[in-house]
């Protein structure tokens, strides 16, 4: 398995503004990914963080609503802009090893939008 | 359209009554199923992979078991500790490693 952080925790922002949410691994990676889970909901993958390359996004999200940065194997941001009160939810970053299928999850990042 | 479905919605227990949850899917190809268990406020915890029907992992309490069209996850003898949101997720790609997640099953084991 894999320790992963992210920051904040959790935020409450006010409508038109932009938040970026880090995510950071205690080891390389070869897989990072972004979900969202909206109030009651499961998750739904937003993108996957490509280290060096344009991130690949799901049907339903565009880059310049989620841009999302990979400098490296072990870190990554996601940036909601310009949020409005349907973006509240928590985010999450998971993580997967090359040669294993299995993903594992950080803590999550509550975002409240106001 | 691949799709995951998990029931059901929500799950009562006595402590000590064993029971299971039913996770079905339509995918185009499987590559793998997982299991998570999330608790309130925090990220889901990895539980078990299952590659192949036939396939069978245990886990303290837990063995969660495949079929060509369903996944089991059996809970024996259960406590309160088990209470959590139990999350089924399917892979159809290897190579994107994308996961599909079902709306998952919240379990409650009262003493």
């Amino acid at each position: 398995s894999a320790v992963i952080s992210q920051k904040p925790s959790r935020d409450i922002c006010q409508r038109g503004t932009s938040l970026t949410i880090q995510c950071q691994v205690d080891s390389q990676v070869t897989m990072m990914f972004w979900y969202r889970q909206q109030p009651g909901q499961s998750l739904t993958l937003i993108a996957t963080a490509n280290q060096g390359s344009e991130a690949t996004y799901e049907s339903g999200f565009v880059i310049d609503k989620f841009p999302i940065s990979r400098p490296n194997l072990t870190f990554s941001t996601l940036t909601v802009s310009n949020m409005s009160p349907e973006d509240s939810s928590i985010y999450l970053c998971s993580v997967g090893k090359q040669g294993a299928y299995e993903q594992y999850f950080g803590p999550g990042t509550r975002l409240t939008v106001t | 359209e691949d799709q995951v479905t998990q029931s059901p919605e929500a799950l009562r227990l006595q402590e000590g009554e064993s029971s299971s949850l039913n996770c079905s899917y339509t995918v185009s190809g499987l590559r793998g199923l997982f299991w998570y268990r999330q608790d309130p406020g925090k990220g889901p915890e990895f539980l078990f992979t299952l590659y192949s029907a036939g396939e069978e992992k245990e886990k303290e309490r837990l063995k969660a078991t495949l079929t060509k069209k369903e996944s089991f996850l059996h809970i024996t003898a259960p406590k309160p500790e088990d209470s959590a949101t139990y999350l089924c997720a399917v892979q159809v790609s290897r190579s994107t490693g994308k996961l599909i997640f079902g709306q998952g099953t919240t379990l409650q084991v009262k003493p």
